[in-house]
C-alpha cells in the first residue's frame, strides 16, 4: 500500500523568505511523486513531478522539489515566497509504471505568506 | 487545449431532485476521474473511467451514478442526495502514458449544496 504524509497543517512564511512544504512517502519500488496546488474555490493544479533521474525537479511558478530516496521525502521549496503563493498544497504518490495509476494524496498543507 | 471544464460551477438541490454534473476534456486523455472534496481536505476518489470503461468504483452510494458517453465527456448523475453530500466535486483526467508519471489535470469543480 502507498501512503503520503504531510506533517504540517499550516506553514507560515514572510514574503521574500524561502519556503519549504514537507512531504514523506511510502510505496513499494521507485515512486512517482507529485505536487499540486489548490487556490480557494478552484480545482487542483499540477506543479511538478518526479519520475526518475535528477533528484531536483523544477516546476511552475518558481517552485522546485527535491527527491531524497534515503529519507523517502519530496519536499517542495521556493527561494523567495510571494503573497500570491498562499494556497493549499497537496503531495501525491503512486507506484511506478505497471502498478496502479491512481495517486494517493497527502492531507494537504495550507501555506500562508505574510506581506 | 490543456483544460478540463466542468458545469455547472454551483448547484443547489433538494434531497428529492435529480441533477447531473458534466465534465469535458479535449486533451486526448484516456482516464477520467470523479473526486469529492470537503473543505481543506484532500480529494476523495469516487470513480475512474479508463478507455471509457468504469474501472474503479470506490464503494460510492448508488445515489451517485457515473456515465462516460465518449472519450471526452464524463457525467455524474445525482439522485436523492443527502445534506452530507454537499461538497466540491472535481473532475480530472490523465493520459495513461507508461513511464511518464501520468499527472492529473483537474477541472475547477462544481460546488454542490444539498438542502
Amino acid at each position: 500500500a502507498q501512503s503520503v504524509a504531510q506533517p504540517e497543517d499550516q506553514v507560515n512564511v514572510a514574503e521574500g523568505n524561502p519556503l519549504t512544504v514537507k512531504c514523506t512517502y511510502s510505496v513499494s519500488g521507485n515512486p512517482y511523486l507529485f505536487w499540486y496546488v489548490q487556490y480557494p474555490n478552484r480545482g487542483l493544479q499540477f506543479l511538478l513531478k518526479y519520475i526518475t533521474g535528477d533528484n531536483l525537479v523544477k516546476g511552475s511558478y518558481g517552485f522546485e522539489a527535491e527527491f531524497n530516496k534515503s529519507q523517502t521525502s519530496f519536499h517542495l521549496k521556493k527561494p523567495s515566497a510571494l503573497v500570491s503563493d498562499s494556497a493549499l498544497y497537496f503531495c501525491a504518490v503512486r507506484p511506478p509504471s505497471g502498478g496502479s495509476y491512481i495517486p494517493t494524496f497527502g492531507r494537504g498543507t495550507s501555506l500562508i505568506v505574510h506581506p | 487545449d490543456t483544460e478540463v471544464t466542468q458545469t455547472p460551477k454551483h448547484l443547489v438541490m433538494g434531497m428529492t431532485n435529480k441533477k447531473s454534473l458534466k465534465c469535458e476534456q479535449h486533451m486526448g486523455h484516456r482516464a477520467m476521474y470523479w473526486y469529492k472534496q470537503k473543505a481543506k481536505k484532500p480529494p476523495e476518489l469516487m470513480f475512474v473511467y479508463s478507455y471509457e470503461k468504469l474501472s474503479i468504483n470506490e464503494s460510492v452510494p448508488s445515489r451517485f451514478s457515473p456515465e462516460c458517453p465518449n472519450s471526452s465527456l464524463l457525467n455524474l448523475h445525482l439522485h436523492a442526495l443527502q445534506p452530507e453530500d454537499s461538497a466540491l466535486y472535481l473532475c480530472a483526467s490523465s493520459q495513461l502514458s507508461t513511464g511518464q508519471g501520468d499527472e492529473q489535470f483537474f477541472g475547477p469543480g462544481t460546488r454542490l449544496t444539498v438542502l
